[in-house]
Order: structure tokens, then sequence, then C-alpha cells
């Protein structure tokens, strides 16, 4: 049963433009969420990171928003530029474990010139 | 360079013929942890691993073993693989959040794993 949620599997924004990706999650327990990032023939690498007892975070061009009572988070990255075009995994953990990471499937922007 | 390594990168084997990927890391990490990605279904954690000797299960651990006998290593065996193991496989470490102050997991390139 999928904890963790990214209901767009692709998704297609102009450069210069935002790209907004969501996450929905089921696990009221998790308390910490990432987003990972992905492109084809490496691993994923860390992006962005919120923990529960916040609502928002930013760092440089990615902000990532948690709305805890829908258990939705959602990544905005402004503004889009063509190297952003990769894969994003939205991930979560609960009770800090560091170990266990819950994945969603995955969201696929192409940002285009 | 802190990184966590993977071998072999690509491997093309044939139904139960035993195989072990490793995974390395350089960053002193405590846990490490393996991960499978299929199509449609993102990223799905195989074993963990939270210190030397200290390993256990993650949602789809079937076909799959693991060891730790030392803290940088985490090989990831398949005795008797089977063509449902194709698969990209990924390994990953980190340290307890109450050290590094955040859950983030550092990946190695993966392992494009087919089996005939």
């Amino acid at each position: 049963d999928q904890q963790v949620k990214q209901n767009s599997p692709s998704l297609s924004v102009q450069e210069g433009r935002i790209s907004i990706l969501n996450c929905d999650y089921t696990n009221s327990m998790f308390d910490y969420f990432l987003w990972y990032k992905k492109y084809p023939a490496e691993g994923p690498t860390f992006l962005i990171s919120i923990s529960s007892i916040k609502d928002k975070n930013e760092d440089g061009r990615f902000t990532v928003f948690l709305n805890k009572s829908a258990k939705h988070l959602s990544l905005h990255i402004v503004p889009s530029q063509p190297g952003d075009s990769a894969v994003y995994f939205c991930a979560a953990s609960a009770g800090n474990s560091g170990y266990a990471l819950n994945f969603g499937k995955g969201t696929s922007l192409l940002v285009t010139p | 360079e802190a990184q966590v390594t993977q071998n072999p990168r690509y491997l093309i084997t044939v139904t139960g013929k035993k195989l072990t990927v490793t995974c390395s890391q350089n960053m002193n990490h405590e846990y490490m942890s393996w991960y499978r990605q299929d199509p449609g279904l993102g990223l799905r954690q195989i074993y963990y691993s939270m210190n030397v000797e200290v390993t256990d299960k993650g949602d789809v651990p079937e076909g799959y073993k693991v060891s730790r006998k030392e803290k940088r290593n985490f090989p990831l065996i398949l005795e008797s693989p089977s063509p449902n193991q194709t698969s990209l496989y990924f390994c990953a470490s980190s340290r307890p959040v109450w050290l590094a102050g955040t859950d983030t997991q550092y990946f190695g390139p993966g392992t494009r794993l087919t089996v005939l």
C-alpha cells in the first residue's frame, strides 16, 4: 500500500515559469519529508527537506510547503530551468528513523526552452 | 570525495546463478539501505542496516540477502536470481537523525540488473 503518492507521473513547464510538484501521504506518523531529484543513469540526490514542525522551507529556487492537515506537500521551483528536467521523488519518514524512507513513484519534470 | 559506490553498474545474468552487488560508503555512516526502482512503482526498500551486524527487512525482501560485517560495506546477495528481480538497484547510506540532524540519505549511482 503506497503511503506516499505522487499522482502526476509527468509535468511539462516552460523555462522561467513556476514548476509545482505535488505529493500526498497517508501515514499520520510521518514527521520528516524530503524531495530527491534523479537524472537518468544516476542515483537520486537530495534536494530539500522539511520537518513536520514547519510549514515552509526555502532553498534558493526551491521551496517546499507542508500542509499537515491535508497530508499534502508540494515543491515549487521558481524560475524553472532546463537543467531542472529530471524525475523528482517525494519521500517521508516516521519517528526520525533515518533509515526507512517511503518514496512516491516520482514525477518526471520537463522544462522546455 | 564523500560517496557511495556500487559494483557492478550493469549486470546481465541467467536465472539461478548466484550474484552479489557490492556497496561501499566512505562517510562513516551508520545506516545503509538497498532499494529497487521499477517503472510505475518508484523506489522500494529491500533491506536496511542500522549498524554492523544489524540488518532488517524492508518492504520487498523476498529473494534477497544482505550482510553488514563492516561499517562501510553492505553487499546485496541474490542466491537464485529470477527474471522478476530484473530492476535498477540503489544503495544508500545515512547517519542517525540525532547525529546528523537530518534524515537525508545519500545514494549510489545504481546497478542495472537483468536476469534472463
